[in-house]
């Protein structure tokens, strides 16, 4: 399967806990998406990286939340002193930047939840 | 910035008939992109179908055809022949051609199709 892979699926943690998920993007997309999706609720854009540069993070939703993707292949999203509202499915895409339209393919995501 | 409403949270048709599920969006932009999104229960979501607002022709796929109206900012996704599989929440999603290509979702629409 060369689709969008994400690990963990599923991280249960307790406040104040740090975790780190992992997003392995399609091998030749170079454009990698974070979104987190609250119950009942669409995907939010989070921040996106062109190869290994981070070109948009304002809507982090707060300083608690950081991502990487030091070469450009695969990214991890860490949420630092997790809390109760953390608790979300955080999804992961990738896609192509040739041409003017790219479609966007997403992982299965990876269901935190907070206690 | 970009809204989508969604205003179904949840529809039900029955297995072969014809159903149409409804979004507005809005936007001060021209140069722009419209989706829907299906995301089965526990799977990863898939692009159903999208359509690029320069153009007047609706955009179709099989048993998935749009009807783009683009100064009522409007963008209802009709599925023909409704089958068990369409089972699934479905998002309408926006992406502006001149910013960072994140989309921006709406809440969705759970959609069952009755046996």
């Amino acid at each position: 399967d060369t689709g969008v892979s994400q690990d963990p699926r599923h991280k249960i943690t307790k406040r104040g806990q740090n975790v780190t998920f992992r997003c392995d993007p399609i091998s030749e997309h170079n454009r990698l998406y974070w979104y987190r999706q609250t119950l009942g609720q669409g995907p939010e854009f989070l921040t996106y990286f062109q190869n290994e540069a981070q070109l948009e993070k304002s809507r982090l939703l707060s300083d608690r939340f950081s991502a990487e993707r030091p070469k450009g292949s695969f990214s991890t999203l860490e949420i630092q002193r997790t809390e109760q509202g953390d608790s979300a499915m955080y999804l992961c895409a990738s896609s192509k930047t040739s041409g003017d339209y790219n479609e966007q393919f997403f992982g299965p995501g990876t269901r935190l939840t907070v206690l | 910035a970009q809204t989508v409403t969604q205003s179904q949270p949840e529809m039900s048709v029955q297995e072969a008939e014809t159903v149409t599920l409804s979004c507005t969006y809005d936007t001060s932009e021209n140069n722009y992109y419209l989706f829907w999104y299906k995301q089965p229960p526990s799977r990863q979501m898939i692009l159903v179908i999208r359509q690029e607002a320069y153009k007047q022709q609706n955009a179709t796929e099989n048993r998935f055809s749009v009807n783009f109206q683009k100064a009522a900012k409007s963008f209802s996704l009709k599925i023909s022949d409704s089958q068990l599989g369409d089972t699934a929440m479905y998002f309408c999603a926006f992406m502006s051609k001149d910013s960072a290509r994140q989309l921006t979702f709406g809440s969705g629409t759970q959609l069952t199709v009755l046996p």
